[in-house]
């Protein structure tokens, strides 16, 4: 049963261009969420997919936008990049049980990390 | 807003001997969700323990069990025989229960370091 999945492993980008990363669920699980997280903070939660629409999101701009596939996997792009945004990105993804998120079946990926020079 | 706070510096515990990290939390829903995490440098975030918000009992998952003290809204993880591998950051993290939806807040995390 493989677990949460993330490609690329690592990345670096330029200022300003754009980047796209990925994320496969958990196998039974339908529900995406994005994190970011900076050197020695904690993860801030970015947006969360389920049914294939954003159902909510955190304190991010719009440069952050995201996806997610009929097979439940999800992509976050980012846009204009900065060099704040040099960070480990995270996807959780967990399961819903007749519409409402089950209560504590949140299992994180490796994360992507990305920096920005 | 829902808040966690973790304020202890990194703590060092030696191997085999427990230890407590701390962390309170801040919230005015009366339903929410406590968790703690554990980060090696690996970086993927390992589900350690959960507490429910209207559990009487205090939680247990093996070595780890959650200190869970409502009225003066703290939630510290023991862990018990601490062992080299348990050298990581760990992050105790709330969720409210806002109808189907959910987030993780996170708090700024602990470094633990086990000495042989």
């Amino acid at each position: 049963d493989a677990g949460v999945t993330q490609s690329p492993t690592h990345l670096i980008k330029t200022r300003g261009q754009q980047v796209t990363l990925r994320c496969s669920p958990k196998s039974g699980h339908d529900t995406v969420s994005w994190y970011q997280q900076a050197l020695g903070q904690g993860p801030q939660f970015i947006f969360q997919y389920y049914e294939e629409e954003e159902r909510q999101r955190g304190n991010f701009p719009d440069r952050f936008s995201g996806h997610q596939f009929p097979n439940y996997s999800s992509e976050l792009n980012v846009n204009a990049l900065l060099l704040g945004d040099s960070a480990l990105y995270l996807c959780a993804s967990s399961r819903r049980l007749a519409g409402v998120q089950t209560n504590y079946e949140q299992y994180f990926g490796p994360g992507t990390r990305l920096t920005v020079t | 807003a829902q808040k966690i706070t973790q304020t202890q510096p990194g703590m060092f515990v030696q191997e085999k001997e427990a230890v407590t990290l701390d962390c309170t939390y801040d919230t005015s829903d009366q339903s929410y969700g406590l968790f703690w995490y554990k980060q090696p440098s690996s970086g993927e975030m390992i589900f350690l323990i959960y507490q429910g918000s209207y559990d009487e009992q205090n939680a247990t998952e093996g070595r780890y069990s959650l200190n869970f003290q409502k009225a003066r809204k703290s939630a510290n993880l023991v862990i018990s025989a601490s062992q080299l591998g348990d050298s990581a950051m760990y992050f105790c993290a709330m969720r409210e229960f806002t109808g189907a939806n959910s987030k993780l807040t996170f708090g700024k995390g602990i470094t633990l370091s086990v000495r042989p």
